[in-house]
């Protein structure tokens, strides 16, 4: 069974740069059926779509966030990861991995997510 | 930029049914935004419910259903249960990879 695990640091300083990494298990990330996603979830807020990739190098932003996202993957390592530059406290959440379905477009798994918090 | 609107909560007594729904901030909604909708439960990752404006996904059951009403795309839940007490977010597909999130709405089960 396929699953999604995000790893990475849980606390980045402001001005710094958020990394992690969603690793993909049980299955292959290189998919034609799939895209992979980075979603966001500030505490007690909404969810937020960051940007997606395909498992070529597609890729696809949340045009409020574009300047200062990158989403990349690793076929090799059967993973993807996100950076997000230029912290502010206000980008402190959960962040969660999902697989999006090709032409229907919904999230068909989710990781379990992971608190990032931006704090000096 | 679009914003998808839901109602910020709505109660609903046990057994009853309640309808949310997802609107968009200019123009209507239709099966071409593929709406599918996704309940979560604090400290929880979000579960699927209903892709594509009307599919239940794997293991939902039918209590819970999708459509188009007028100009949303809507949840409705039969029967409600003690455990549908969650919080309720739809997604719609923007076109070029783009998805949005509705700001959710929190169900209260009393």
């Amino acid at each position: 069974q396929l699953q999604l695990q995000e790893s990475g640091p849980g606390l980045v300083k402001p001005s710094e740069t958020l990394s992690l990494t969603c690793s993909v298990s049980g299955g292959s990330i290189s998919s034609s059926g799939h895209y992979w996603d980075w979603i966001r979830q500030p505490p007690g807020k909404g969810l937020e779509w960051i940007g997606t990739i395909f498992y070529r190098g597609n890729t696809y932003y949340n045009p409020s966030l574009n300047s200062r996202v990158t989403i990349s993957v690793d076929t090799s390592k059967n993973h993807f990861s996100l950076k997000l530059s230029s912290v502010t406290a206000a980008d402190t959440a959960v962040y969660y991995c999902a697989r999006r379905v090709s032409l229907t477009w919904y999230y068909d798994l989710w990781g379990r997510g992971t608190l990032v918090t931006v704090s000096s | 930029q679009t914003v998808v609107t839901q109602e910020p909560s709505f109660s609903v007594s046990p057994g009853g049914t309640v309808t949310l729904t997802c609107g968009l901030s200019s123009g209507s909604v239709s099966t071409a935004y593929y709406p599918s909708w996704y309940r979560q439960t604090p400290g929880q990752a979000p579960r699927t419910l209903i892709y594509r404006t009307d599919t239940r996904s794997s293991g939902v059951p039918d209590r819970f259903s999708g459509s188009i009403l007028g100009n949303t795309a809507a949840l409705t839940i039969t029967g409600a249960q003690a455990d549908d007490d969650s919080d309720y977010y739809c997604v719609l597909y923007m076109g070029s990879g783009i998805s949005v999130f509705g700001a959710g709405t929190k169900l209260t089960v009393l």
